[in-house]
């Protein structure tokens, strides 16, 4: 069965300092990797998407994140962090396949940025 | 373009009622699907819906169905409420990307249910 780990509960980083979000996934092939951002109290937000070509693939709000196939991993990062990023992230997979849109979502990382 | 939008925001019921969410997809996305997120078991998939007709099932009890109307309007409902069904159920709709050959999940807000 497929798997999403997030191995990082919560996370704290300065402003303007980088910040990179760990995701790792179990899956029985390379499935189509997503991560989103939620805000309290709000729903979740599409930050970006992987589905083929390049592994390093750009979001909005200055995000991007890598898919590395031999580490089943896909970790997003900022370059420099605003105080609005504090959220909570979560990577998810979904299948290729077109049955449909079941995503399997990581545990989520709650970032805190210090002003 | 609205986006998804979803009814009510917040409620609060008893053990042992029932509830209907509802939701409205973004104009044009023909599947929806719904989400019940808590601090305990985190975002599961409840189930999705293509066209009318139920498409993909999570592991929840009966007590959890669904439906989509001809216009992609889709409801939920969960009969006899137990406490741990408080969470934040979350809908989305979804359009196929051809040229990616992907399906893209927009999410609403989200309902808060509370069951005392």
């Amino acid at each position: 069965a497929q798997s999403v780990t997030q191995p990082d509960i919560h996370i704290t980083v300065s402003e303007g300092a980088s910040l990179e979000l760990r995701c790792n996934y179990s899956y029985g092939a390379t499935p189509y990797l997503f991560w989103y951002v939620q805000s309290p109290g709000q729903g979740l937000q599409l930050l970006l998407k992987y589905f083929s070509g390049d592994t390093l693939v750009q979001g909005i709000k200055g995000f991007e994140a890598e898919f590395k196939r031999s580490q089943s991993s896909f970790n997003l990062r900022k370059p420099s962090v605003h105080w609005s990023d504090a959220a909570e992230y979560f990577c998810a997979v979904g299948p290729r396949n077109n049955a449909g849109n079941m995503l399997t979502f990581g545990g989520g990382t709650r970032l805190m940025v210090k002003p | 373009k609205a986006g998804v939008t979803q009814t009510p925001r917040y409620l609060i019921k008893t053990r042992g009622q029932q509830v209907t969410l509802s939701c409205s997809p973004i104009s044009g996305h023909r599947s929806v699907s719904w989400y019940q997120q808590t601090p305990g078991q985190g975002l599961q998939f409840l189930f999705e819906y293509f066209s009318e007709t139920q498409r993909n099932k999570g592991n929840f009890p009966g007590r959890f169905s669904g439906r989509q109307f001809s216009n992609s309007r889709s409801e939920m409902n969960v009969s006899t409420l137990e406490l741990g069904d408080s969470a934040l159920y979350l809908c989305a709709s979804s359009f196929r990307d051809r040229g990616l050959g992907a399906n893209v999940l927009t999410f609403g807000a989200g309902s808060r249910l509370t069951v005392l």
